[in-house]
This record gives C-alpha cells, structure tokens and sequence, in this order.
C-alpha cells in the first residue's frame, strides 16, 4: 500500500455505538491530522500528532477520542455521537510541522471515512 | 486571522471550454504558503500546487496555469480545455508561519461532455 489509507471507507452507526476509525501512512512522515469535511463548510482541523504526541486539539467535544500508537497510524474513537457528527473524516500526514527547517505544511490525504450517525 | 474564500460554490462547464476557479485570501502574515488541492469523487485531496508569497511568478503546468496576484490577494486557478476528468471539487488553501492549512469552502467543477 503507498500513501495515505482509511479504514473503513463508509460507516453507519447509531448514537449509542461505539466505532473507530483507522489511519495508515506509507509514507515515512511525522505529522498526522484529523480533519471533518462537512457539505459546504471548510475542512475543520480537528486534531494533530507529531511524533505520536498531540500538538493540538481544536476544541473537539470528547465524543471523539484520538490515538496515535505510532507515528504511521491514527485513530479516531468514537462514541454517543449525534447525526450532526455525520460527515466525511478525513486523515492526513506531512513530513514534519510546519516551521523551522519545514516553513510549508504539504499534507498528503486519505481518501476518508464517511460517516453516518442515525 | 486567517480566511480563505472561494465564492463560487459550483460551476459548470462543457468539456473542452476554459474554466477559472476563483480564491481570496486575508492574513496579515508577509509570509505565507497558498495551496491548491483537487478532490475526485473518490474522496482523497491530491495536492496541486504550493506558491510562497515571494514568487508571483505564473506557473503552468499542463493544462493547469495559477495567476497569484497579492495585490489583490488572489491566487486563481485556470483549466484549458476542461476534460470530464476535471470534474471534482477543488479546495484552496493558505498556511502561514508555523500554523496549519486553513481551507476554502471549495467549488465543485462539472465538466458536461
């Protein structure tokens, strides 16, 4: 497998489920991100990862849980959502953060996770 | 703040017709980085383009041209001769300093054969 993959491509889940959703990177980079893509609304960074740790969560309600075992996989956990989480999760990596010896932030995306909560 | 506006939501175009996609940006940074990215049905965002806000220069590649202008703070995207492949939805997007992309709300291209 090469770049980014997302498993599962389509998941339906009731507000009482409980579901992850599964990140790889072929890539050899850093740098991981959790967006949300909903209909006609900007991509919402939701979290970030470097080096495993969490540089950043974007104010996400704790329905959704982030892991990062390693720097080539992420997770987002997911429990008592409400249909307004349903929406197209997207995952992505970048070499490193941006900054310093990497002044641009190339995020490379999976092909995401969509979701349905009814 | 940083603000990324793409105010055509979808257009449509017959295959072979030239077809510019519009994007503003705002940020007070004096350096930043300006993206295109493409997303096909299949759902992934496939990186197009990276310009810093030092080079106006015009780049084409292909039949894909991006006019960067920071006068008017626009960084356009033109296709010449649209093909049905084209057809996809297509996001700009703005990072500046150490911070992460901030994205438009992108335009959905259909490209009728």
């Amino acid at each position: 497998e090469t770049g980014v993959t997302q498993t599962p491509r389509h998941l339906v889940m009731g507000m009482t489920n409980k579901k992850s959703l599964k990140c790889e990177q072929h890539l050899g980079h850093n740098a991981m991100y959790w967006y949300k893509q909903s209909a006609k609304k900007p991509l919402e960074l939701m979290f970030v990862y470097n080096f495993k740790e969490q540089t950043e969560n974007n104010s996400v309600p704790s329905r959704f849980s982030p892991e990062c075992p390693n720097s080539s996989h992420l997770f987002l956990h997911l429990h008592t959502l409400q249909p307004e989480d349903s929406a197209l999760y997207l995952c992505a990596s970048s070499q490193d953060l941006a900054g310093g010896a990497t002044p641009y932030n190339e995020q490379f995306f999976g092909p995401g996770t969509r979701l349905t909560v009814l | 703040a940083q603000k990324v506006t793409q105010a055509q939501t979808e257009i449509s175009v017959v295959e072979k017709e030239d077809v510019t996609l519009d994007c503003v940006y705002e940020t007070r940074d004096t350096t930043y980085y300006l993206f295109w990215y493409k997303q096909p049905p299949s759902g992934e965002l496939v990186f197009l383009i990276r310009r810093n806000s030092f080079d106006e220069q015009n780049e084409i590649s292909g039949r894909y041209s991006w006019n960067f202008q920071k006068s008017t703070s626009s960084f356009n995207f033109t296709i010449t001769a649209s093909q049905v492949v084209d057809s996809a939805v297509y996001f700009c997007a703005l990072q500046t300093g150490a911070n992460n992309l901030f994205f438009g709300t992108g335009t959905r291209l259909t490209v009728i054969p």
